[in-house]
Order: structure tokens, then C-alpha cells, then sequence
């Protein structure tokens, strides 16, 4: 299947920075992307859908002022996660969908704020 | 509305075959999904189903739908530890932009 690349695996950074998270389509072209954050044991939570070139839709309580997505091209989205605080600790996973019926996920990022 | 619900945790002994059970709401979700994901790791797509079948099967995978019920299974013939991991419906409603809802994980722990 198709590839999808998400980077770094793991980042500690100290409360009140920024961290950048990025997501790229190796083989296939992402008309859409997605944003999911997952709670130790628990199940994704969708935070955001991006399109390529337009502004990405936020799910109801997701503060778009802090988590910055950003789809520049068809094959990279990022994610920002601006003024960290510990309670953003979480484990984000991405996830890109061609024009067909499968979405791939990335690798996920663990990040920790201290 | 949407909810997607499991049971949080299974558990089986080598060869035998597991059961995963996932019951969803939304009537209009064209696809259903089965993800994999191991610790640390992000999701693997096992299998899915179009809404307007009643079974599908994939080597030692078998999945079942009950759309009257709204109710949709995982069998994995001949489990291996290998196995061991969380599974995940997901729906697919059919005005939602391609989003997916989770289910909240079917934690499969396989015995030696």
C-alpha cells in the first residue's frame, strides 16, 4: 500500500514553545488529510481535515489558534502545536487519502511537554 | 449521530480464533473499517466492507455485517501472537468529507 511518512516519531520540548509536526505522501498524491490525536488507551480523536490549498475544518472544541495545520502542497501537511502545555502531551497520528477508499496513517508522533 | 463502540479487551489462546465486535449508529456510512495498530506504532488497515455486503473474507480475516443492526465483526482464523495488538472499527459516514470514526479499540491479547 501507499505510504505515508510522519515526522519526528518522538519530541520533548519544554512548555510555552512550539513544535512542528510533519506529514508527507510519499507515492501518491493527498487530496485530503487528517489530524487525529489519541489518549493513552483510548481511540483517536479526529482534530482536524485539511485539503490541499484551502483551510483546514476543525471538529467542534479543537482551538485552531493552537493547533496550526498548514496542507501547502499535495504531498505535506503540517501540524503546529503553538505554546505547548503538558496537557498537549498525546500521541498524534496523521492520516492522507487519495481519491480512492483507503486512508494510510503515518507512524504517529509521541510528543511530551515538560 | 455518530458513535462507534467495542468491547475494550479479548483474549484467546493460540490457534483459536478471535471474535471482535464493533456496533456503529450512523446508517448513511457507506464503509466500514478494520485498523490494526501495535504499541507506538500508527494504524494499519486491515480490511473493509461496502455497506451493501454481508460478508467478506481475506485469507485468515472474515468480516460480517448486520446493517439492520448496525452491528459489524472481526474473525481472525488461527490467531498468533503476532496477532496481540488493539483493533479498531471505523465508519465512514457518507456526508462527513471522507473522515473516519473510531471505535475505542479492541485490545486483543493472544496466549501462548
Amino acid at each position: 500500500g501507499a505510504v505515508v511518512s510522519q515526522h519526528p516519531s518522538r519530541v520533548i520540548c519544554k512548555s510555552g514553545t512550539s513544535v512542528k509536526i510533519e506529514c508527507r505522501s510519499l507515492d501518491f498524491q493527498a487530496t485530503t488529510m487528517f489530524w487525529y490525536r489519541q489518549f493513552p488507551k483510548q481511540s483517536l480523536m479526529l482534530m482536524a481535515t485539511s485539503n490541499e490549498g484551502s483551510k483546514a475544518t476543525y471538529e467542534q472544541g479543537v482551538e485552531k489558534d493552537k493547533f496550526l495545520i498548514n496542507h501547502a502542497s499535495l504531498t505535506l501537511s503540517t501540524l503546529t502545536v503553538t505554546s505547548a502545555h503538558p496537557e498537549d502531551s498525546s500521541f498524534y497520528i496523521c492520516s492522507a487519502r487519495d481519491r480512492g477508499l483507503e486512508a494510510f496513517f503515518g507512524q504517529g508522533t509521541r510528543l511530551t511537554v515538560v | 449521530g455518530e458513535d462507534v463502540e467495542q468491547s475494550l479487551f479479548l483474549s484467546v489462546r493460540e490457534g483459536d480464533s478471535s471474535v471482535i465486535n464493533c456496533t456503529y449508529t450512523d446508517s448513511s456510512s457507506t464503509y466500514l473499517y478494520w485498523y490494526k495498530q501495535e504499541p507506538g506504532a500508527g494504524l494499519q488497515l486491515l480490511t473493509y466492507i461496502f455497506s451493501n455486503m454481508d460478508m467478506k473474507q481475506d485469507q485468515r480475516l472474515t468480516v460480517l455485517l448486520n446493517k439492520k443492526d448496525k452491528h459489524l465483526s472481526l474473525r481472525i482464523a488461527d490467531t498468533q501472537t503476532g496477532d496481540s495488538a488493539i483493533y479498531f472499527c471505523a465508519e465512514n459516514p457518507r456526508d462527513s468529507s471522507y473522515k473516519l470514526i473510531f471505535g475505542s479499540g479492541t485490545r486483543l491479547l493472544v496466549r501462548p
